[in-house]
């Protein structure tokens, strides 16, 4: 696509339910990130994909969250037993790759505003 | 990757160049000097990036001080739309990059 897209834009979900958040990039970026902002402070790195695989999960802020990428594409960050700490917008970003020949940096999607109530 | 440090807000008259310090004593021969912003309730933006030699695109330019210690970011001509948070990264891996709190720059009219 001609930008990266995150569905769904807003969610509100009860405490301790689980929710899926999807990212797809742009056509043909094999780098994929994910980040979390909480409301009035700076961007949380998660994780990110090359290809298939994500070399380093350390970020994840703990065993609760999962991501999964699939062909290359698609992205899904999973949120188990959803806690109110949880809330914040996730923001997904795609680049060429993930080495330095992705000179124009990445590009954000628009993010998911999780609220967890 | 090496640390920033940027002012935490500034102010500038709309239709004057506003000028974005960053500090980065300790970056490394192989990290890049990366620019974005982000405007409110937005995904951060891509302005553009360097490794030593000064750089300019349609949005901006790029200085960057021989020892590489420190840029600076030039908007040239700001409007009352380049009111954002403007982050200064350096990167040399792979992984992600690594957002510091940013500058709030605040055009005024």
């Amino acid at each position: 696509g001609a930008g990266v897209s995150q569905s769904p834009s807003n969610k509100v979900t009860e405490k301790g339910k689980d929710v899926e958040l999807r990212c797809d990039p742009i056509s043909g970026h094999t780098a994929l990130y994910w980040y979390r902002q909480s409301l009035g402070q700076g961007l949380e790195f998660l994780i990110y994909f090359q290809g298939n695989s994500a070399p380093d999960k350390s970020g994840l802020p703990s065993d609760r969250f999962s991501a999964e990428r699939t062909g290359g594409s698609v992205s899904t960050l999973t949120i188990q037993r959803t806690q109110q700490e949880d809330s914040a917008v996730y923001l997904c970003a795609s680049s060429l790759d993930a080495g330095r020949r992705a000179m124009n940096g990445y590009t954000f999607g628009s993010g998911t505003r999780l609220t967890v109530v | 990757d090496a640390k920033t440090t940027q002012p935490p807000s500034m102010d500038c008259a709309e239709g004057r160049a506003a000028n974005l310090p960053c500090n980065h004593s300790t970056i490394s021969g192989n990290e890049y000097v990366y620019w974005y912003r982000q405007i409110h309730s937005q995904g951060p933006q891509y302005i553009i990036h360097g490794l030593k030699n000064n750089e300019t695109n349609e949005m901006a330019s790029l200085i960057i001080t021989e020892d590489r210690k420190s840029s600076t970011l030039i908007l040239p001509h700001a409007t009352l739309r380049d009111t954002a948070v403007y982050y200064c990264i350096v990167r040399g891996g792979a992984d992600g990059l690594t957002f510091g709190k940013g500058t709030h720059l605040i055009i005024q009219p």
